[in-house]
């Protein structure tokens, strides 16, 4: 069974930068068969999915288009997490940050609520 | 993107009774004969949980008074007799391409 554990702080000043980080166990992030998802939530937006990085024969990303200019989206083989970094938060990136597993997102972290607030 | 709509917004079922969710696709998911449609249940404080893949490959654990259907563009989440343990948000999600887009979700109530 896939767990994902997420950490990092739930609390930015505007401008700062958002760092998450998404430990898995049960699964590899070098897996060639599965992706790991950033996604987001907020009562405003809904679900949005902002990224994800997967291994096939070497490593690749994808990114959505409304954070494209200011995400990083890295993996750690030897520690088997990925890392979210938002840059430049503003008080609309105020949303509870999810990793996910796969593309039907089948195992999912606990959830972190980040709030930018000056 | 593909954008997901979803009605009702919410919709109240008694208990034992039929509740259905309706789901729709701005433009068909079908890849490789397969419709890549994900629904989730959510809990308050909870991440989502998948319920089914492939718009009706039922996810490990998932009760079968949970059922899903459809194709092209219309994809339905049925619970055939609702228990108390059912109340929740409920959302569909396509993964044929990026970004990956959800609907914006029905509430169930008794």
């Amino acid at each position: 069974q896939v767990q994902l554990q997420q950490s990092g702080p739930g609390l930015l000043r505007p401008s700062q930068t958002l760092s998450l980080t998404c430990v898995i166990s049960g699964d590899s992030v070098s897996s060639t068969t599965a992706a790991w998802n950033w996604i987001r939530q907020s009562p405003s937006r809904g679900f949005e999915w902002l990224g994800r990085t997967y291994y096939r024969s070497e490593w690749s990303v994808d990114y959505a288009e409304s954070v494209k200019s200011r995400i990083v989206i890295n993996a750690d083989a030897s520690k088997n997490q990925f890392s979210l970094q938002l840059l430049s938060v503003t008080p609309e990136d105020t949303a509870v940050y999810f990793c996910a597993r796969g593309w039907d997102l089948n195992s999912w972290g606990q959830g972190t609520l980040v709030t930018v607030s000056a | 993107d593909i954008v997901m709509t979803q009605s009702p917004e919410s919709l109240a079922v008694s208990l034992g009774e039929r509740a259905t969710i309706s789901c729709k696709s701005s433009q068909s998911v079908l890849f490789n004969n397969k419709e890549s449609l994900a629904w989730y249940q959510q809990k308050p404080g909870q991440p989502p949980k998948l319920l089914f893949y492939w718009a009706s490959a039922r996810a490990s654990g998932v009760p079968v008074r949970f059922s899903g259907s459809g194709s092209g563009t219309d994809f339905t989440l049925t619970i055939s007799s609702l228990q108390a343990d059912d109340v929740a948000l409920y959302y569909c999600q396509q993964y044929y391409s990026l970004p990956l887009t959800f609907g914006p979700g029905t509430k169930v109530e008794i």
